[in-house]
């Protein structure tokens, strides 16, 4: 069975443009999550969707950060403009459905490094 | 706010010996906790989770605790092997909170 899938795994941008990055998560997982790591931390909830909906996106810097999950399938995590420190590692994970007893399993992510 | 931490930053160990990775957390009332294990460029990989009813998990040469009242979790490696060698994150879920909240790990070398 295939894992979680991003896309792409390296990204190279100068500051002030845009970004995105694409996750298809195991097939008949119904919760989808975008993470950040940064260098030597843990990672940090953006937003967890269950099915196409955003039920947590507190952690999500609105004013430049968007995602989507359209059909409750796959999603994107866009960044408009892209700034120094958005230098990091996005990770995306699934899971069956949300709950205490439910793994998280995580893709490869995607390396961001904004000149 | 839960924060979680992770004792020590780095460790290195050589081939077989038994090792211990410290976690402890600030507020007790968690949901469960879990081990994860993540390889450089790759992303994390569940170990254990360990429900908060409950007192250890074991998994092979793992064995992960859990002591709510005082914070405190403990993973155990058992005759370690350089394929060990990654950084381990530990995490919790609070209650009311329905997030994980990451340590920043222990990064783990095991030498031949």
């Amino acid at each position: 069975e295939a894992g979680v899938v991003q896309s792409p795994r390296y990204k190279i941008i100068e500051k002030k443009q845009p970004v995105a990055f694409w996750c298809n998560p195991i097939s008949g997982h119904n919760t989808l999550y975008w993470y950040r790591q940064n260098l030597g931390q843990g990672p940090e909830l953006l937003i967890r969707y269950e099915n196409e909906e955003a039920v947590d996106d507190s952690q999500l810097p609105k004013d430049r950060f968007s995602a989507e999950r359209l059909k409750g399938v796959d999603s994107t995590l866009k960044i408009q403009p892209a700034e120094l420190g958005d230098s990091a590692v996005y990770l995306c994970a699934s899971s069956l459905v949300w709950g205490a007893q439910e793994t998280q399993y995580f893709g490869p992510g995607t390396r961001l490094l904004v000149l | 706010k839960q924060e979680v931490t992770q004792i020590p930053a780095a460790l290195s160990v050589p081939e077989g010996e038994n090792l211990v990775l410290n976690c402890s957390f600030t507020d007790s009332a968690i949901y469960n906790l879990q081990w994860f294990r993540q390889d450089p460029g790759k992303g994390l990989t569940s170990l254990l989770l360990i429900q908060s009813s409950q007192r250890e998990q074991t998994s092979g040469r793992l064995n992960a605790s859990l002591d709510k009242s005082s914070g405190r979790s403990t993973l155990y490696i058992a005759a370690s092997q350089p394929g060990d060698s990654a950084t381990y994150l530990c995490a919790v879920i609070s209650g009311g909170s329905e997030k994980l909240v990451f340590g920043k790990g222990t990064k783990l070398t095991v030498n031949p």
